[in-house]
């Protein structure tokens, strides 16, 4: 089984519509990131958390919103989906040692009409 | 952002050795990171340096110059599946990492 999954794989929704995609792990880390990557721009950090009770804000947060429901589960929202919102969401965890790598979820791919 | 900059796209040759190159303006950062990802799939972490020098892992080799400003990943025996793109991040205070916007890779046989 994958250690970091993502639901859904893919999803087409409409301007203006909330969406939320989810993200859950077993790898039992601490620390979990949402990214989204377009073609040319390679992967921008949205969100980010250390623990259930933190919440930090990446480099491009505006339109987004995340809740840390759990140690496993990091789910981000769309509160009001637009077409330039279309793109490829990764989620990812690392852990808490000296030198952090991360392990990615497969990935979804939204497209907003 | 970092200014992480790669070529957009590079082509060698089956059993062939090619570097991928990663130049960046930016300081303070604790790591800088190699990860491939084929067409349609998560990335995967390749190698790291947190110090200058060449770090070996099989066929992939990656580089530091801290002093220079770039980092290289250097593929060795380059194998058809070998063909993917390469991404470079730099790590700050262990919880922000900045992508550059990779470097799609072409083997050929």
């Amino acid at each position: 089984d994958a250690d970091v999954t993502q639901t859904p794989r893919n999803r087409i929704t409409k301007t203006g519509k909330r969406i939320m995609l989810e993200c859950s792990q077993t790898k039992g880390h601490d620390r979990m990131y949402w990214y989204r990557q377009d073609p040319g721009l390679g992967l921008r950090l949205i969100y980010y958390s250390f623990d259930v009770k933190d919440i930090n804000k990446g480099e491009i947060s505006d339109g987004y919103s995340v809740s840390r429901q759990a140690q496993a589960k990091f789910s981000l929202s769309l509160e009001s989906a637009i077409p330039n919102q279309t793109a490829l969401y990764f989620c990812a965890t690392s852990d808490n040692t000296a030198v952090e790598t991360q392990y990615f979820g497969p990935g979804t791919r939204l497209l907003v009409l | 952002g970092q200014n992480i900059d790669q070529p957009t796209e590079m082509t060698a040759t089956e059993g062939a050795i090619v570097q991928i190159n990663c130049t960046y303006q930016t300081s303070g950062f604790n790591g800088l990171f190699w990860y491939q990802q084929h067409a349609g799939e998560a990335p995967t972490f390749l190698s790291y340096n947190v110090l200058d020098g060449l770090e070996e892992k099989g066929r992939f080799s990656s580089f530091l110059s801290r002093s220079k400003g770039y980092s290289y990943l250097l593929l060795k025996e380059l194998q058809m599946k070998d063909s993917a793109s390469y991404l470079c991040a730099v790590g700050y205070n262990f919880n922000k990492f900045y992508f550059g916007s990779g470097t799609k890779l072409n083997v050929k046989p």
